[in-house]
C-alpha cells in the first residue's frame, strides 16, 4: 500500500478563493509530482520536484504554483480559484533512481462554483 | 509529445485475451504501463526499458520494440479485476522518471462475466 496522502479529497469552493491541496509521503522519495486530470481523461503533469527547494512546470500550463520545503511535504496552490480550475489533482512520488515505480495519492478532486 | 495508444476502448467476456498498444513518434528510452479504476489512483504495472530491462509487478507481460517506437501490453485470460483504464507514460529523457512522465488518452477495458 502507497504511502502518499491527499487531503481534501473532495472540495468544493466558490470562484475567487485560495485554496492549498495536501500531499504528503512517508517514504522517503525526492521526486515529487502534481498530475490534473479530467474524469475519464488522460493525466497531464502540471508540477514536478526533484528534492527540497527544487520545483519545476510541467508540460501542462497551469496558474497553480508548489513549494518543497521538506522533503516530505509537496503542496499546491492556487491563488485564486475558478470554475476552469474544477479537475482532479493527483499527487505522485518516486524513488531518486530512475525509472522507478510511481505512487499516486488518492487524488483531491476539486470543484470551482 | 503524447504518446498514441489503441485501441480507445475493448469490451472482453471474463477468459479472453487482449491486447493494448502504446506508439509514439519520438524515441522512447522507457514505457510505463499502469491501470487506474474508477474513482481511484492509477496503479503501477510495470516498466519497459530500452535494452529490453523489465520491472513489474503483476502476471501481466509487455513488449517493447525501441525501433518502432511501440509497446504492446497483453491480458492474458482476464479476470474481472482487470477492468479499468489502461495509460501508458513515456519519458522524455533516459533518465527516466525525474521529469514525470507523459500519458496517452488511456485504453477503457470492460471485463463482463
Amino acid at each position: 500500500e502507497a504511502d502518499i496522502y491527499q487531503t481534501p479529497r473532495y472540495l468544493v469552493i466558490g470562484t475567487g478563493k485560495k485554496i492549498t491541496l495536501e500531499c504528503s509521503q512517508t517514504m522517503g522519495h525526492d521526486k515529487m509530482y502534481w498530475y490534473q486530470q479530467d474524469p475519464g481523461m488522460e493525466l497531464h503533469l502540471i508540477h514536478y520536484s526533484y528534492g527540497v527547494n527544487s520545483t519545476e512546470k510541467g508540460d501542462l500550463s497551469s496558474e497553480s504554483t508548489v513549494s518543497r520545503i521538506r522533503t516530505e511535504h509537496f503542496p499546491l496552490t492556487l491563488e485564486s480559484a475558478r470554475p476552469s480550475h474544477t479537475s482532479q489533482y493527483l499527487c505522485a512520488s518516486t524513488a531518486q533512481e530512475s525509472n522507478t515505480e510511481a505512487f499516486f495519492g488518492q487524488g483531491t478532486r476539486l470543484t470551482v462554483v | 509529445q503524447q504518446p498514441v495508444q489503441s485501441p480507445q476502448a475493448v469490451i472482453l467476456r471474463e477468459g479472453e485475451d487482449a491486447v493494448i498498444n502504446c506508439s509514439s513518434s519520438k524515441a522512447l528510452y522507457s514505457v510505463h504501463w499502469y491501470r487506474q479504476k474508477h474513482g481511484e489512483a492509477p496503479v503501477f504495472l510495470m516498466i519497459l526499458l530500452k535494452g529490453g530491462e523489465q520491472k513489474g509487478h503483476e502476471k501481466i507481460s509487455a513488449s517493447f520494440n525501441e525501433k518502432k517506437q511501440q509497446s504492446s501490453l497483453y491480458l492474458t485470460a482476464s479476470q474481472l479485476s482487470y477492468s479499468g483504464t489502461y495509460f501508458c507514460g513515456t519519458s522524455k529523457f533516459s533518465g527516466g522518471g525525474a521529469d514525470g512522465l507523459t500519458f496517452g488518452k488511456g485504453t477503457h477495458l470492460i471485463i463482463q462475466p
